[in-house]
């Protein structure tokens, strides 16, 4: 079955600065990369997502790589702000009605 | 609101026992799945159901079973409960349009 994995597991950054968390999978077959931020006590939440036909993709401060040759995906964060500190997931599918294999999780933690 | 409801919110449920949850997914999505995520952890896969079939399991024992219903809500059932049960678990409602929508969860406390 899929393996994820991703480092690292924490994470701290000053305010304004970049992040970046990096994920690895095993199954060639996965084609589905989604990214979730789970605040503490909350639900896990779909912030961004790629696909494998896609190499990059970007939505204002958060963007995600993909190589599917090296089979590694990445999630970037800039000009990063207090409220981005939460619990970071990649997780990997073959998409449609497959099942989600998810990462072991970043802790963020942006510095005022 | 997301639109996928978990009850109950919280639960404390002696060794031994049996337990029920519920998971009403979110309209238009037809694929049900369910995660245990223990403190500190990432959510770990138990099974899916898709059109009220069982679409997938994980490495979860036979004491952890489920059903999903004609109106795509589902319901986890966990019996002989071990203290290592205790978890947050999650239902997750998905389509072949959209990706995961995760449901506020059920905090599962085994005593």
């Amino acid at each position: 079955g899929e393996n994820v994995e991703q480092h690292p597991s924490t994470l701290s950054v000053q305010e304004g600065d970049s992040a970046v968390i990096k994920c690895t999978y095993s199954d060639s077959a996965s084609n589905y990369f989604p990214w979730y931020k789970q605040e503490l006590g909350k639900r896990p939440q779909l912030i961004i997502d790629i696909r494998s036909n896609v190499g990059e993709k970007k939505d204002q401060r958060i963007a995600v790589t993909l190589n599917k040759t090296a089979k590694h995906f990445s999630l970037h964060i800039t000009e990063t702000q207090p409220e981005d500190s939460a619990v970071y997931f990649c997780a990997a599918s073959r998409g449609g009605y497959q099942k989600v294999t998810f990462g072991t999780g970043t802790k963020l933690q942006v510095i005022p | 609101e997301t639109g996928v409801t978990q009850s109950p919110t919280h639960l404390i449920k002696t060794r031994g026992q049996q337990v029920t949850l519920r998971c009403s997914s979110q309209s238009g999505h037809n694929t049900v799945s369910w995660y245990q995520q223990a403190l500190g952890q990432g959510p770990q896969f138990i099974f899916q159901y898709y059109r009220e079939e069982e679409n997938g399991r994980g490495n979860f024992p036979p004491r952890f079973s489920g059903l999903q219903f004609p109106n795509y809500s589902s319901e986890l059932n966990v019996n002989a409960l071990e203290l290592d049960d205790s978890a947050l678990y999650l239902c997750a409602s998905s389509s072949d349009t959209y990706g995961y929508t995760f449901g506020s969860g059920t905090r599962l406390t085994v005593v």
